[in-house]
């Protein structure tokens, strides 16, 4: 079965320093998402892109995110300067939907963020 | 977007089934319900979705209220691997975003 995948499983970085975070949603997918969890907290959406260019984002997403798809099948997530409270796992996920409502999302594994 | 409310923990015997209740009484005519369950350490998993109609699959099925306003989640025969937390949710209407609440942590007792 087709997956979402994540890549790396696990950045450490230093406060103020740029990261991206890289995933790969299944391919005939139109709609793409990322989300974070810090630890022992909810799921927290953060954006969705779709035709490339961002569709919905939530308060998290300030300046220091974006998000790009610089090619046909990577997705990414970039902070600029990273923050302390930036530390949680990042899920993408992708799903093939219309934008209507009943399409399920699929996910990746994450990307466990620790900013030191 | 419509609201959910789901018990925070529930258990369950090992090869029992178990009923996930939610509640969602501003729900509108379009909106559909959907599930999905987060095991320990991994990204949230997609369960079953459904609008008016009890929906079935491998994984589970879902029963909606006539009136829509709450609906259950069953698995017919929980294993330890079902040790999850369960979302009950209903996307925003124009974007699809699933917003995530804090769930129901389901536990299975061997």
């Amino acid at each position: 079965e087709p997956e979402v995948t994540q890549t790396p499983s696990h950045q450490v970085t230093q406060m103020g320093q740029e990261v991206i975070l890289r995933c790969v949603p299944i391919s005939n997918h139109l709609y793409f998402y990322w989300y974070r969890q810090i630890l022992g907290q909810k799921v927290e959406f953060l954006v969705s892109f779709y035709n490339n260019e961002i569709s919905e984002k939530s308060e998290i997403f300030d300046d220091q995110f974006s998000v790009e798809r610089p090619d046909g099948s990577n997705f990414t997530l970039k902070i600029r300067s990273t923050k302390l409270e930036d530390s949680a796992m990042y899920f993408c996920a992708s799903s093939e939907g219309s934008g209507r409502v009943d399409s399920p999302l699929h996910f990746g594994n994450g990307t466990r963020l620790t900013v030191t | 977007d419509a609201k959910t409310t789901q018990p925070n923990s529930m258990e369950s015997n090992e090869e029992e089934p178990v009923h996930l209740p939610c509640n969602h009484s501003t729900i509108s005519g379009t909106d559909y319900i959907h599930w999905y369950r987060q095991l320990p350490s991994q990204g949230p998993e997609y369960v079953i979705h459904g609008l008016t109609s009890n929906v079935n699959n491998r994984m589970a099925s879902l029963a909606i209220a006539e009136d829509r306003k709450s609906s259950t989640l069953i698995l017919h025969r929980a294993t330890l691997r079902d040790a999850a937390v369960y979302y009950c949710i209903l996307p925003t209407y124009n974007n699809n975003d699933m917003r995530f609440g804090a769930g129901t942590r389901l536990t299975v007792k061997p």
